[in-house]
């Protein structure tokens, strides 16, 4: 199985800030690696496939970048409705795996 | 716009099974990009994928559950359906079903959840 490993697992951060979170694969998976965005109570939500792609319809400050076994998820200017989980997911090997996520709180 | 619907029982006994439904409306299951799958969040937890159905059959198996899981597809009723069996506490979850591209593998349409808890 593809491991992955995202970092932090938390971060406190202020209404403005920029925000990065990394996931990094236990072996090269390309740059099929998506992000998705979780709140209690609700299904996650895509916000980048491929790596680097922007789902349609998320916001631009969110950007993914990275290749190979390094990814990072990077919001640009934190706004209130972005406090939440977010995971990272492999989709290289026919068995997908999820990061364990990274939950975003405010500072 | 596609939507999914999970529906089953939320609360199963310990060693008997689980069977959860997903209704697939506002596209058809039968279109050949996609893998429709089961994933599950363990309360507090992370993202656990389970498997998936291509309407062909096909199917995909998390190894860890392989032994216990049937995953299947009813494409007249646009439906995909889970059915775990011999389940116990570490099964309860919120379990949801979404659509998988089969060619980058993102999940871009997910149902609500449901909350299935295993207790006697």
């Amino acid at each position: 199985d593809i491991q992955m490993t995202q970092s932090p697992s938390s971060l406190s951060a202020s209404v403005g800030d920029r925000v990065t979170i990394t996931c990094r694969a236990s072996q090269s998976i390309g740059n099929f690696l998506n992000w998705y965005q979780k709140k209690p109570g609700k299904a996650p939500k895509l916000l980048i496939y491929t790596a680097s792609s922007l789902e349609s319809g998320v916001p631009s400050r969110f950007s993914g970048s990275g290749s190979g076994t390094d990814f990072i998820l990077t919001i640009r200017s934190l706004q209130p409705e972005d406090f939440a989980a977010y995971f990272c997911q492999q989709s290289y090997s026919t068995l997908y795996t999820f990061g364990q996520g990274t939950k975003v709180e405010i500072k | 716009q596609v939507q999914l619907q999970e529906s089953g029982p939320g609360l199963v006994k310990p060693s008997q099974t689980l069977s959860l439904t997903c209704t697939v409306s506002g596209g058809s299951i039968s279109s050949g990009g996609y893998y429709w799958t089961w994933i599950r969040q363990h309360p507090g937890k992370g993202l656990e994928w389970i498997g998936y159905i291509h309407y062909s059959g096909s199917i995909n198996y998390s190894p860890s559950l392989k032994s216990r899981l049937s995953i299947s597809v009813d494409t007249s009723n646009n439906q995909f359906s889970l059915r775990l069996t011999s389940v116990t506490a570490a099964d309860t979850a919120v379990y949801y079903c979404a659509r998988g591209d089969r060619y980058d593998g993102r999940y871009d349409y997910w149902g609500q959840g449901t909350l299935v808890t295993v207790s006697s």
